[in-house]
Parts: structure tokens; C-alpha cells; sequence
């Protein structure tokens, strides 16, 4: 079975600084997705940015980027010129490709913004 | 507009009563799913269905039934709820075909407490 692993369980950032979440995972697959999910304090889960395994060029949205070192099945986000509004809890998700399945998320990274 | 629909968003029962949590999308998806997220641990999954009359038992199945008569409707039953299963619920759905059949919305959680 595949498990995820975020190992900071909090992080801090100046507003307009940059910030990594780091996120790593286990599967003996070689062909999956993973994603970065955003919990800001409406509890609602925000898809912020995917990934597949088979693509070796890291995803990027606007100011969200990822690092992928598949051989080192590590995943990071990096999110640039943050704002407060980044304020949130960020999972990291992993899922199988193919017909839709479950995704296994990590327990979470509590981002807070400063001024 | 797409969406997934959870009612109600908040519940406070007492233990032995029996509840469903309704979930509805209107994005004509085949794979639907439940997850509890508790503090510490992320989301985990509960049931899945992958279409109308198929559904599967997910990590944390114990306690809980499920049953997908419509495509649209994925209810989470509690027949005797318990206090371990105070808990943040969320319902989620994707399409199991093409590019997106892997990415899963979610609806925006019930939060439920039992006494």
C-alpha cells in the first residue's frame, strides 16, 4: 500500500517571501498522479496543483510550483510571493492512474503567513 | 455551476441515533467517495462507489454504510453512531475517463459531533 509523508507539521512565512512544503511518498507503482490540496479555514479542499508521474517537467500555477524527484519519490511545493491568503492547511495526495481510486493524502503541513 | 453538495454542514447527535449525511454531484460522475479527516492523521477513506450499485469498502469502513441507487447520490449512513466517529466528513467525485478521470471533487464537509 502506498503512504504519504509530510514531516513538517508547520511552517511559517513572510508575506512576499517563499516558502517549500515538503512531501514524500512510498508505492512500488510507476504510473500515478499527486497532488497538492489547500485547506484554508472554510474547510473547503482546494485543488492547488497536479502532477503525473510520467511527465518529467514539474507542474507550475501562477505562483504554486512543484519539485518531482520521482527516483527519490519526493514531491514538494514551493509557493512564491505568499500571501495571506496562502494561510491554510496543505495536504499532499497521492493516487494510482488508471480507472479513478482513492487518494491517500498525508497528515498535513499548517501554513501561517506573517507580515 | 459543478459542484458537490453535502447536507447538513454541521451535526450534533447523541450516540445510538441513527443519521445520514447526504452527498449529491451534478457533474454526471461515475466514482464517488468518502473520507473522514481527523487531527494528526489527513483524510481517510471511508467507502467508494465506482457507479450506480457498486460500492467498496474503504480504510476505515467500520461503522458506516453507504449506497449508490443514482448516479448523483452518494448518502453515508451511521446506524449507531459512536464518539469515535465525531469527525470532519468529506464527499468527493470524478469522472473514471479521460485527462480529469483521476481528479476528485469536493464537497465542502459536514462537520458531525456525537455525544
Amino acid at each position: 500500500a502506498q503512504t504519504v509523508t509530510q514531516s513538517q507539521p508547520e511552517m511559517s512565512v513572510q508575506e512576499a517571501e517563499t516558502v517549500t512544503l515538503s512531501c514524500t511518498y512510498d508505492t512500488s507503482e510507476s504510473d500515478y498522479y499527486l497532488f497538492w490540496y489547500k485547506q484554508p479555514p472554510s474547510r473547503q479542499m482546494i485543488l492547488v496543483i497536479r502532477q503525473e508521474a510520467y511527465k518529467q517537467q514539474n507542474a507550475t500555477e501562477n505562483r504554486f510550483s512543484v519539485n518531482f524527484q520521482k527516483a527519490a519519490k519526493s514531491f514538494s511545493l514551493k509557493i512564491s510571493d505568499s500571501q495571506l491568503g496562502d494561510a491554510a492547511m496543505y495536504f499532499c495526495a497521492f493516487t494510482y492512474t488508471g480507472t479513478a481510486s482513492k487518494l491517500t493524502f498525508g497528515t498535513g503541513t499548517r501554513l501561517q503567513v506573517t507580515l | 455551476e459543478a459542484q458537490v453538495t453535502q447536507n447538513p454542514r454541521y451535526l450534533i447527535t447523541v450516540t445510538g441515533k441513527k443519521l445520514t449525511v447526504t452527498c449529491s454531484q451534478n457533474m454526471n460522475h461515475e466514482y464517488m467517495s468518502w473520507y473522514r479527516q481527523d487531527p494528526g492523521l489527513g483524510l481517510r477513506q471511508i467507502y467508494y462507489s465506482m457507479n450506480v450499485e457498486v460500492t467498496d469498502k474503504g480504510d476505515v469502513p467500520e461503522g458506516y454504510k453507504v449506497s449508490r441507487k443514482e448516479k448523483r447520490n452518494f448518502p453515508l449512513i451511521l446506524e449507531s453512531p459512536s464518539p469515535n466517529q465525531t469527525s470532519l466528513y468529506f464527499c468527493a467525485s470524478s469522472s473514471t475517463s479521460g485527462r480529469a478521470r483521476n481528479e476528485q471533487f469536493f464537497g465542502p464537509g459536514t462537520r458531525l459531533t456525537v455525544l
